[in-house]
């Protein structure tokens, strides 16, 4: 029972453009969404936040936007660079004490090519 | 400023063997959580830990496997008689205080194989 979904595996985009990434939840219980990067032979490392109470967070290049009626969030990054080669983790958790239980997708790789 | 260490990075195990993975958090931290990456699968909580006591072990499988927190020393991911299914990528995390999502850093993981 997969309650978080990254339904796609990969993703190529050329240098400069916007990459998308999405994901899609299914327990309305989480109302605290995260995502992570992953490089090869690394742990995950956090990326950027979204609150249930906000609709869009950003930092720099990269901005989440969360639609709580659809269960569905979206990583986008402009301009991709060719660094942000990584695979890419969308996570959920519930707020409160047991928010270190992270709910993870499956990841999707993003390829950016110069 | 050393990370989260995790050692080793790999392990082979022969089926009925015993793993064992260590885990060093952060300087200052003292919360250590144990999440398993499956293959084709995301990561997935096992256990929390603070210093010397379990305080969330909701995630891990209750029978081969055990974790521990001692006084000194690295937290302890242990397997007794590994099977193939346990093949996978063991990931700690550490944290300050509890954390949110945002205050866990990972390791680099140690992959273990089942021969």
């Amino acid at each position: 029972d997969q309650q978080v979904k990254q339904n796609s595996p990969s993703l190529s985009v050329q240098e400069g453009r916007i990459s998308i990434l999405n994901c899609d939840y299914t327990n309305s219980m989480f109302d605290y969404f995260l995502w992570y990067k992953k490089y090869p032979a690394e742990g995950p490392t956090f990326l950027i936040s979204i609150s249930s109470i906000k609709d869009k967070n950003e930092d720099g290049r990269f901005t989440v936007f969360l639609n709580k009626s659809a269960k569905h969030l979206s990583l986008h990054i402009v301009p991709s660079q060719p660094g942000d080669s990584a695979v890419y983790f969308c996570a959920a958790t519930g707020s409160g004490a047991g928010s270190y239980q992270l709910t993870f997708g499956k990841g999707t790789k993003l390829s950016v090519i110069p | 400023n050393a990370g989260v260490m995790q050692n080793p990075r790999h392990l082979v195990r022969r089926r009925g063997q015993e793993a064992r993975l260590r885990c060093s958090p952060m300087k200052g931290h003292s919360h250590v959580y144990w999440y398993r990456q499956l293959p084709e699968e995301g990561l997935k909580f096992m256990v929390y830990l603070q210093k010397e006591n379990i305080i969330d072990e909701s995630g891990m499988p209750k029978e081969r496997f055990s974790a521990e927190f001692p006084k000194e020393g690295p937290s302890i991911l242990r397997i007794q008689q590994v099977v193939r299914g346990d093949s996978a990528a063991y990931f700690c995390a550490s944290s300050r205080h509890q954390g949110d999502g945002e205050k866990l850093f990972f390791g680099s993981g140690t992959q273990l194989s089942v021969l």
